[in-house]
């Protein structure tokens, strides 16, 4: 059974920084891409960013909105995948989720989410 | 880059169908057949109900279609049930290696 659990969300001033971690369990880890998607409260679904597997290149992707502040990376050994977040401010405020895609969809089609994980951007 | 554009809302009576559009541009719905729909109830984690703009994941009905024309997909939900009140999200990956989500429609079953 395939399982994400997200940690790592929390209370957070703006400008400050947060790292989430996403634990994942029930497929070959090392084999997919992973996906980020966040969720404002009451807001609409926004994608964050993707990593994608060693065997592709291990490279990420980012939305618009967090280039340059937010940075996912991968631990294959600890089936693990994070997304650390810098300079944070209001807007960065939502529910953030991990996801795994449907195989050989190139994380387009997350079918797998992890319960989420709230973050708090508030002085 | 702005979202797709879906209805904020939509309704229907059980039994009958109805359709939802996600209206990108020829960038992202237009080029790439990368478009999914997922459905949202209440207080739930978003469920994934159809990908690569045809195919259906495991265990979701028949009775959920989508189809493309042009820079517009649609989500089609055939036999309405109470059961399928929820917000839908589209997505679909763009020219600029991101992928991009409609800004949600509320589904209401009369």
């Amino acid at each position: 059974e395939v399982q994400l659990e997200e940690s790592g969300g929390g209370l957070v001033k703006p400008g400050g920084s947060l790292r989430l971690s996403c634990a994942a369990s029930g497929f070959p880890f090392s084999d997919a891409w992973m996906t980020w998607v966040r969720q404002a409260p009451g807001k609409g679904l926004e994608w964050v960013g993707h990593i994608i597997n060693k065997r592709d290149g291990e490279t990420a992707a980012y939305a618009a909105p967090v280039k340059g502040r937010f940075t996912i990376s991968r631990d294959d050994s600890q089936n693990t995948v994070y997304l650390q977040m810098t300079s944070l401010n209001t807007d960065d405020t939502a529910v953030y989720y991990c996801t795994k895609d449907v195989p050989l969809t190139m994380g387009t089609a997350a079918l797998y989410w992890g319960q989420g994980t709230l973050v708090t951007v508030s002085s | 880059q702005s979202a797709l554009t879906q209805p904020p809302s939509v309704s229907g009576s059980p039994g009958q169908s109805v359709a939802i559009s996600c209206t990108g541009t020829s960038s992202d719905v237009g080029t790439y057949n990368r478009v999914s729909w997922y459905q949202q109830a209440p207080g739930t984690v978003p469920k994934l109900i159809i990908y690569d703009v045809t195919n259906r994941p495991s265990g979701v009905p028949d009775r959920f279609s989508g189809s493309k024309s042009g820079n517009t997909a649609s989500l089609t939900i055939s036999g309405l049930q109470a059961a399928d009140e929820a917000d839908y999200y589209c997505s679909s990956w763009t020219s600029r290696n991101t992928l991009l989500f409609g800004g949600g429609t509320k589904l209401t079953v009369l």
